[in-house]
């Protein structure tokens, strides 16, 4: 079935330093990519998305590139602050459509990201 | 937040007993989501709506049922509660769309429940 693999699973840099974290899929009809952070007590939210018809998409300190061929993608975040310390879940939506026209969302593990003063 | 809202917060329940989480949305959209957080396995999705009356399972939906019965509630509910469904519970709702020539499905989430079931 679809998956969606996340690593690592813990990360910790010191501010300022760049954080990356990838995510690669085994569906390759998958055309939509989202990223989320999530903060302590917090619900999921959205930081930034790729679609598979783009290969890179930059929003400020963060960054986004897909290698459909090799069937990943990764995050970037440059010149980390603590406040980005949170976990991050990377996920992917299937090609299969299923009742109501839902494609299915499946996501990665998550990344505990900690960022040192 | 998408204007979404989840209640209870917290709760504390004893094995057996049903229990109902409820999500209700202020923007009219048209699917919602109910998903389980536990460490190691990211967000599963339990069922989810695509409309009043219309709902479908997700990968972990034994032990649990769902009802729309209008558009801005989402209700879960735990028929008898068991200690493997401890866990933060969290609805979304998605603003489907086509963008680009490529579908999307991009879902936002509500603050979370967390259930702890003894």
């Amino acid at each position: 079935g679809e998956n969606v693999e996340q690593h690592p699973s813990t990360l910790s840099v010191q501010e300022g330093d760049s954080a990356v974290i990838k995510c690669t899929y085994s569906d390759s009809a998958s055309n939509y990519f989202p990223w989320y952070k999530q903060e302590l007590g917090k619900g999921p939210q959205l930081i930034i998305d790729i679609r598979s018809n783009v290969g890179e998409k930059k929003d400020q300190r963060i960054a986004v590139t897909l290698n459909k061929t090799a069937k990943h993608f990764s995050l970037h975040i440059t010149e980390t602050q603590p406040e980005d310390s949170a976990v991050y879940f990377c996920a992917a939506i299937g090609a299969s459509v299923l009742s109501g026209g839902y494609n299915k969302l499946i996501f990665g593990a998550g990344t505990r990201l900690a960022v040192h003063p | 937040d998408a204007g979404i809202t989840q209640s209870p917060r917290h709760k504390v329940t004893e094995t057996g007993t049903p229990v109902t989480l409820r999500c209700h949305q202020t923007e009219n959209h048209r699917y919602m989501y109910w998903y389980r957080q536990d460490p190691g396995h990211g967000l599963r999705l339990i069922h989810y709506s695509y409309g009043v009356k219309d709902t479908d399972k997700g990968e972990v939906s034994d032990g649990y049922s769902v009802s729309r019965s209008k558009t801005e509630d989402f209700l879960l509910t735990l028929e008898s509660a068991t200690s493997s469904q401890t866990s933060v519970y969290f609805c979304a709702i998605s603003k489907m769309g086509l963008a680009g020539g490529v579908s999307t499905d991009t879902q936002y989430f509500g603050p979370g429940t967390r259930l702890t079931v003894l």
